[in-house]
């Protein structure tokens, strides 16, 4: 059965740093992997798509990378501001189409 | 990207009252259909894979008979809360595949469901 492991769970840190947040999966058989932002009481919004064959994606301040073979993926955030500030959750797609398993996330607060 | 709509956003309910929950894909169609619900601070738990004309398969331990799923077109699945109670209060997602080659799923915003 697949596990999906995030760390850290909370993080906090200053406007303008970098950041790196981590995600692990036990089955490294995957289709795809996925990063997603959540904000409070709101729904996901998909940030970033990593096939099986990728090795990283990036969309502006992210960057995701997934090595499969030791089953890891990180998300790399930029210049981090106040707007990053919410709960970043991976996910993996073992088959196209298929259901999402989630990792528990990570709450990002960005401090001004 | 794809996009998903869900509606309500939110509704309170009294105890042993159903709730529908609606989930579109607007410019997309969309055979698969997933549901997820969501507790405070936790991951997101799938209970059940919707399919279009055909009957949804459930998660083990998701009655079936409390959470009726319908999907009967390629952009409209509902969620049915049948005679709901205080613990069914919880946030509920639907998703839907948009990308027919990436497998890239679109989730819905989502709908908090609380119950009186």
């Amino acid at each position: 059965k697949q596990e999906v492991t995030q760390i850290p769970a909370a993080l906090s840190v200053p406007e303008g740093e970098n950041l790196v947040l981590n995600c692990s999966f036990t089955d490294s058989a995957i289709y795809n992997l996925q990063w997603f932002r959540q904000d409070p009481g709101k729904g996901l919004t998909s940030l970033l798509l990593i096939q099986s064959s990728q090795r990283e994606q990036t969309s502006g301040r992210l960057n995701a990378s997934l090595d499969k073979s030791s089953g890891r993926s990180t998300l790399y955030i930029a210049a981090s501001q106040p707007g990053d500030s919410a709960t970043y959750l991976c996910a993996v797609q073992e088959t196209s189409g298929s259901r999402l398993t989630f990792g528990e996330g990570t709450q990002l607060t960005v401090n001004p | 990207g794809a996009v998903v709509s869900q509606h309500p956003s939110r509704v309170i309910c009294k105890s042993g009252t159903s709730v529908k929950i609606e989930c579109r894909s607007l410019d997309f169609q969309a055979t698969t259909m997933f549901w997820y619900r969501q507790f405070p601070k936790q991951s997101l738990m799938l209970m059940a894979t919707s399919n279009e004309g055909s009957k949804a398969t459930y998660e083990q331990g998701v009655e079936k008979d409390k959470f009726l799923i319908n999907h009967a077109s390629l952009t409209l699945s509902t969620l049915t809360v049948t005679s709901a109670h205080p613990e069914d209060s919880s946030f509920y997602i639907c998703s839907a595949r948009g990308g027919r080659w990436t497998g890239e799923l679109f989730f819905g915003e989502g709908s908090r469901l609380t119950v009186l």
